[in-house]
């Protein structure tokens, strides 16, 4: 059973970089029917999607974080990987790594991290 | 893009039904096959619940059905029960290959 887990700092400073990333366990992020994401949800308020990539490196980004996220794949790893540049406040949330089956046919969240809290705070 | 609009909050008795409504545009929830519903119990992560409109995942219950009329999509549980209670989103493919989650409905089952 694929199991993805979340990893990294859970306080960040204002103005830095967020940096997470997820190791997938079980399977691989070499798979040609996934993309592999992040989605987050800050403090009382609904689930955001961040952006997904493929193995390949081939990346979608939200329009409203697209100037600040990158979002890479290390298959060497079996990981990929989050970095938010610039953050404020509004990006403290709980941050899941998801995997994202994605044919002709069908696209969908199938499975998800059991997420981490980011803070941002001085 | 802006975030398909869902109700805040619905409610019913056990054992009865609801529907929840995910409104979006021709660019996201009526262009494309690709609505997927997600149920949410606070402080677990989110689970899929029905993907590509109406499908059901294995070992999903079916009491949880889908569907969609031109920008609106619908998650109907039958035969409420309590475990039902959790925060449900729907998400979208949209037409710049972006995908876009709802705001949300916390189900109360009374």
């Amino acid at each position: 059973q694929l199991q993805l887990q979340e990893s990294g700092p859970g306080l960040v400073k204002p103005s830095e970089t967020l940096s997470l990333t997820c190791t997938v366990s079980g399977g691989s992020v070499s798979s040609t029917t996934y993309y592999w994401g992040w989605i987050r949800q800050p403090p009382g308020k609904g689930l955001e999607w961040i952006g997904s990539i493929y193995y390949s490196g081939t990346t979608y980004y939200n329009p409203s974080l697209k100037s600040r996220v990158t979002i890479s794949v290390d298959t060497s790893k079996n990981q990929f990987s989050l970095k938010l540049r610039s953050v404020t406040a509004a990006d403290a949330a709980v941050y899941f790594c998801v995997r994202e089956l994605t044919t002709i046919l069908t696209k969908s969240f199938d499975i998800w991290g059991q997420g981490t809290t980011v803070t941002v705070s001085s | 893009q802006s975030a398909l609009t869902q109700p805040a909050s619905v409610s019913g008795s056990r054992g009865q039904s609801i529907t929840i409504s995910c409104t979006g545009t021709s660019s996201d929830v009526g262009g494309y096959d690709y609505v997927s519903w997600y149920q949410h119990h606070p402080g677990k992560a989110p689970k899929l619940i029905i993907c590509d409109v109406s499908n059901r995942p294995s070992g999903v219950s079916n009491r949880f059905s889908g569907s969609k009329s031109g920008n609106t999509a619908s998650l109907t549980i039958s035969g409420l029960q309590a475990e039902d209670e959790a925060d449900y989103y729907c998400s979208s493919y949209t037409s710049i290959a972006t995908r876009v989650f709802g705001g949300g409905t916390r189900l109360t089952v009374l």
